[in-house]
């Protein structure tokens, strides 16, 4: 499978805990998103990374989450301290920094679940 | 701030018929709009796309049209089948160079037999 992919799949936590998420873009693409997608909600944007930069950030992301890409290729999503209302779909997304190309391709998610 | 509105947010349809959700957007600087279908379970997947050049654009049984005046932008499914069930986004691509998406709430649509 050559698309977009996470890990993990689904992750159980208790409140309190530290998580981390991972994610592997497709092989050519230098953008990186990440979003959250409650249920019944379209995805919210979290966070975007151009190679390794951290370009852009939501104000939903609070200092408890933290995001990196250190070589401009896997990424890493860290919410310290979870909350019960952190529970969620965590969605990936590439795409490449082309001036008429804007698509976005989506992983499967790692869905978080913080009792 | 930027919004994007989708209506309605669930749509039941027969085997056969035509199939509309409708989307407006706030930011009037957003240039691409695209529709991705989710199955339960599943990643969204790109299914269309369309650029503030163009109104509309087709893909076999699927077309989106837009009208840049207005800020609306519509999904137009034909001759709909059991496999197009699903939940349906649309979002529209923010203003300022970083192409992040700000998406609908969401169509739960349900074709029935």
């Amino acid at each position: 499978d050559t698309g977009v992919s996470q890990d993990p799949r689904h992750k159980i936590t208790k409140r309190g805990q530290n998580v981390t998420f991972r994610c592997d873009p497709i092989s050519e693409h230098n953008r990186l998103y990440w979003y959250r997608q409650t249920l019944g909600q379209g995805p919210e944007f979290l966070t975007y990374f151009q190679n390794e930069a951290q370009l852009e950030k939501s104000r939903l992301l609070s200092d408890r989450f933290s995001a990196e890409r250190p070589k401009g290729s896997f990424s890493t999503l860290e919410i310290q301290r979870t909350e019960q209302g952190d529970s969620a779909m965590y969605l990936c997304a590439s795409g490449v920094s082309l001036a008429s190309y804007n698509e976005q391709f989506f992983g499967p998610g790692t869905r978080l679940t913080v009792l | 701030g930027e919004n994007v509105e989708q209506h309605p947010s669930t749509l039941s349809v027969q085997e056969g018929d035509s199939a509309v959700i409708k989307c407006t957007y706030s930011d009037s600087a957003s240039n691409y709009f695209p529709w991705y279908k989710q199955e339960l379970g599943k990643r969204p997947q790109l299914i269309i796309d369309i650029r503030s050049n163009v109104g509309e654009k087709k893909d076999q049984r699927i077309a989106v049209t837009l009208n840049k005046t207005a800020k609306h932008f519509s999904l137009h499914i034909t001759e709909t089948q059991p496999e197009d069930s699903a939940v349906y986004f649309c979002a529209a691509r923010a203003s300022g160079g970083y192409n992040k998406l700000i998406f609908g709430a969401g169509t739960r649509l349900a074709v029935h037999p």
